[in-house]
């Protein structure tokens, strides 16, 4: 069974400029989760959905970031415009239940 | 406001040394208690679940073992093999989100 997929791999681009991120979760979880990791530092919520509908956004910064999940699978984090700050590995994950399963991450490099 | 450190920051230890992690946590009624090893570069691995306090869990040569406020993840014998960061997280009754701890980065010297 494919695990949570996640693209692109690695991404660099200027401040200011637009990126996006993508999520394919295991099938049938239901509920899937966006986090950012700064170097060094354990993985920090921006958003959780249930389905089709984000349950807790409140640690995502609203201003510059905006997520989707549309049809309750697949989701898009987007982040408008990226400041230097924003340099970090962004993980997805799901969860059926109890357990969370990790892709391998979006690494955004801000320059 | 649930809250989890780890400690130490980072360990280094010898092949065959045996030694162990901590992870101390607050929350508003435990959910579950979750281990993940995180290589570099990669997502976090999942290692075990931990739901009761005097709750334990075996994988090859580690053990997590769980009390009220704090989790400790025992490593037997370590191989160079088993270098990472080892990442502790809680999740409450209340929420479904899970809280994680800063990491412990592990280097197991040949």
């Amino acid at each position: 069974e494919a695990g949570v997929v996640q693209s692109p791999r690695y991404k660099i681009i200027e401040k200011k400029q637009p990126v996006a991120f993508w999520c394919n979760p295991i099938s049938g979880h239901n509920t899937l989760y966006w986090y950012r990791q700064n170097l060094g530092q354990g993985p920090e919520l921006l958003i959780r959905y249930e389905n089709e509908e984000a349950v807790d956004d409140s640690q995502l910064p609203k201003d510059r970031f905006s997520a989707e999940r549309l049809k309750g699978v697949d989701s898009t984090l987007k982040i408008q415009p990226a400041e230097l700050g924003d340099s970090a590995v962004y993980l997805c994950a799901s969860s059926l239940g109890r357990l969370a399963f990790f892709g391998q991450g979006t690494r955004l490099t801000v320059v | 406001e649930d809250q989890v450190t780890q400690s130490p920051e980072a360990l280094r230890l010898q092949e065959g040394e045996s030694s162990s992690l901590n992870c101390s946590y607050t929350v508003s009624g435990l959910r579950g208690l979750f281990w993940y090893r995180q290589d570099p570069g990669k997502g976090p691995e999942f290692l075990f679940t931990l739901y009761s306090a005097g709750e334990e869990k075996e994988k090859e040569r580690l053990k997590a073992t769980l009390t009220k406020k704090e989790s400790f993840l025992h490593i037997t014998a370590p191989k160079p093999e088993d270098s990472a960061t080892y990442l502790c997280a809680v999740q409450g009754n209340y929420g479904q989100n899970f809280v994680f701890g800063p990491g412990t980065r592990l280097s197991v010297l040949p």
